[in-house]
């Protein structure tokens, strides 16, 4: 079957840009997460939803972060006046639902320039 | 807080052995590890839950130890596809992930 698909695989702009990046999850994951991961780092936690709602924001790094999953499926991460330490890989995965150890299913990742 | 990797790069032959360690300075509920190859996207590989699991996946098996607060990924007669970077997650009371910096393995023919 499909896995997590996100959109755009690359997105280039500039310092004080608006940026919207896309997460498909695998249809019927309930939970949905979000990674940031830089050069020579693991992923790092942004946020985590269960169904609609945000779970767990925490990660987000300042208010110039949102996302958002209106109907519990695909998933946009929001960027407003976008900083030139932004730049990395935007991952996001996906769990089925049940326990809270499930495995995440990553998909291949927005690679986020600005320039 | 992230949990250290060790160590941050191994060279290998094809057909050796190899450790990956993951120590934490926070109490475990569960190490998610997972590879990842360059440009590609992280892997899942197995999850060990705190009890002291040990769990396999063919040649790549790992061990929990919740009163060291580590794991060990284990590695054996290494091949050209396990070649990547090592990532091992720690999970506390919730959904939430922590990853470590990775360990870089090169298997070479």
């Amino acid at each position: 079957g499909a896995g997590v698909s996100q959109t755009p695989s690359n997105k280039v702009t500039e310092k004080g840009k608006y940026v919207e990046l896309r997460c498909d999850p695998i249809s019927g994951h309930t939970a949905l997460y979000w990674y940031r991961q830089s050069l020579g780092q693991g992923p790092e936690f942004l946020i985590y939803f269960q169904g609609t709602g945000a779970a767990d924001d925490s990660g987000l790094p300042n208010d110039r972060f949102f996302a958002v999953r209106p109907e519990g499926s695909v998933s946009t991460l929001k960027i407003q006046r976008t900083e030139r330490g932004d730049s990395a890989v935007y991952l996001c995965a996906s769990s089925p639902p049940g326990l809270a150890y499930n495995e995440q299913f990553f998909g291949p990742g927005t690679r986020l320039t600005v320039l | 807080q992230q949990p250290v990797q060790s160590p941050q790069a191994v060279i290998l032959r094809e057909g050796e052995d190899a450790v990956i360690n993951c120590s934490s300075s926070k109490a475990l509920y569960s190490v998610h590890w997972y590879r990842q190859k360059h440009g590609e996207a992280p892997v899942f590989l197995m999850i060990l839950l705190k009890g002291g699991e040990q769990k396999g996946h063919e040649k790549i098996s790992a061990s929990f130890n919740e009163k060291k607060q580590q794991s060990s990924l284990y590695l054996t007669a290494s091949q050209l596809s396990y070649s990547g970077t090592y990532f091992c997650g720690i999970g506390g009371s919730n959904y939430k992930l922590t990853f470590g910096k990775g360990t870089l393995l090169t298997v070479n023919p």
